[in-house]
């Protein structure tokens, strides 16, 4: 099974602040990575797909990028509504599993 | 619009069975697969299979093989989700989630369900 790290695992920021989070693959999974953000109670809402593409609806402030095992998520100015946990998904291979997540809260 | 709406939250005692459902509307259900996640509480989202609404083919993750069942209704638009043999782990959110693209199995989730909380104790 392909696994997945995230890094930071939890991060603290203000409004307006740039955040990256990290995700890596161990092994290469070309760009068939997602993200997704989750917020309490809630079901995770897609942001990017195809490791960079981001997706109707999501605001521009979201960015990603990267492929093979090493890929970025960038938030440009975190805006309120950012606090949340946010989750790399690989789509090469079964099982299509999920990193452990990046909680974003503020400072 | 799209929609999945699932069944609604369940409480099983050990060694038990749930099957929750997912209907569906608002695209041609047999023209994109279906996932099942779950969440533990507090936890990260765990991929438990695929189904393809069109002929009914699954795959599972190794972890669930002989303890889940995915099935499909087309007269409903209806994905099912069946976990056998529970066990007080499998308490957790079950989530469907629409591959975002037509034919297309390794699509990211563009739709999701609302969650159905199974809830496993004696």
């Amino acid at each position: 099974d392909i696994q997945l790290t995230q890094s930071p695992s939890f991060l603290s920021a203000s409004i307006g602040d740039k955040v990256t989070i990290t995700c890596r693959a161990s092994q290469g999974i070309s760009s068939y990575l997602a993200w997704y953000q989750q917020k309490p109670g809630k079901a995770p809402n897609l942001l990017i797909y195809t490791a960079s593409t981001l997706q109707s609806g999501v605001p521009s402030r979201f960015s990603g990028s990267g492929s093979g095992t090493e890929f970025t998520l960038t938030i440009s100015s975190l805006q309120p509504e950012d606090f949340a946990t946010y989750y790399c998904q690989q789509l090469d291979s079964y099982p299509f599993t999920f990193g452990p997540g990046t909680k974003v809260d503020m400072k | 619009q799209v929609q999945l709406v699932q069944s609604g939250a369940e409480v099983r005692k050990p060694g038990a069975s749930v099957k929750v459902s997912c209907k569906t509307s608002g695209y041609t259900f047999t023209s994109y697969y279906m996932h099942w996640v779950r969440q533990a509480p507090g936890q990260g989202i765990e991929w438990m299979g695929i189904i393809n609404p069109n002929g009914g083919s699954t795959t599972y993750t190794q972890k669930f093989q002989g303890r889940v069942t995915m099935t499909s209704d087309t007269s409903t638009s209806t994905v099912y989700m069946e976990l056998s043999s529970l066990r007080s782990e499998d308490t957790a959110v079950f989530y469907c989630a629409r591959s975002c693209c037509r034919y297309d199995s390794s699509g990211s989730y563009d739709y999701w369900g609302q969650g159905t909380l199974v809830t496993v104790s004696s």
